[in-house]
């Protein structure tokens, strides 16, 4: 079954590290989305993709993350410095834009703990 | 830009009963999709059903329907003989047709009671 790879699953760090979390999307998916899932806000949207191309990136803080594409085949989010507050299941999810891509693929995500 | 609003935090059910979990949302746009995600403790996302704005029939699949009334922006999720498999965190999702994003309420957690 085709399926979208989050590595790694787990991760632990201390305050002002550097993590990175990576996503292999479904192959053909051409819409990579980031969310951030806690107890208190629930599932937000960080950044998009269509096409590689970043569509909206505005729920992600700027200061400290990035999101990026650099092929097809893999999508990054970056935070630097990591902060305890960024403590969080980190998901990515993979689809088709448009009429053929009403569903969203989900990876297993990542549990970011940060000390 | 669009919400979702479930307003049941906790939701309980006796085995083999039948339970409807709320949604509501907001928007302007016409066409849109809707889904149902369940989460399970092993955090998976699962599809468990979708609707097409543009089509009037409720969704089904299997045990699960849904009640879509687009002039009301209300779309609840009826589980109907409740298996203890289906103890889970239940996440209404919008997905705009145009921009392609997808937002989520804030979830409901569903208790089944043997």
């Amino acid at each position: 079954d085709a399926r979208v790879t989050q590595t790694p699953r787990h991760k632990v760090t201390e305050m002002g590290q550097e993590v990175t979390m990576r996503c292999q999307p479904i192959l053909g998916h051409n819409t990579v989305f980031w969310y951030r899932q806690t107890m208190m806000q629930g599932l937000e949207l960080l950044a998009y993709f269509r096409n590689r191309a970043p569509l909206d990136d505005s729920g992600m803080p700027k200061d400290r993350f990035s999101a990026e594409m650099p092929d097809a085949t893999l999508a990054t989010l970056k935070i630097q410095p990591s902060e305890p507050r960024d403590s969080a299941v980190y998901f990515c999810a993979s689809g088709l834009s448009g009429k053929r891509g009403e569903k969203l693929f989900f990876g297993s995500g990542t549990q970011l703990s940060v000390l | 830009a669009q919400t979702v609003t479930q307003s049941q935090p906790e939701m309980s059910v006796q085995e083999a009963e039948t339970v409807t979990l709320s949604c509501t949302y907001d928007t302007s746009e016409s066409d849109y999709y809707l889904f149902w995600y369940k989460q399970p403790p092993s955090r998976q996302m699962i599809l468990v059903i979708r609707q097409e704005a543009y089509k009037q029939q409720n969704a089904t699949e299997n045990r699960f329907s849904v009640n879509f009334q687009k002039a009301a922006k209300s779309f609840s999720l009826k589980i109907s003989d409740s298996q203890l498999g289906d103890a889970a965190m239940y996440f209404c999702a919008y997905r705009s047709y145009n921009n392609n994003d997808m937002r989520f309420g804030a979830g409901t957690r569903l208790t089944v009671k043997p």
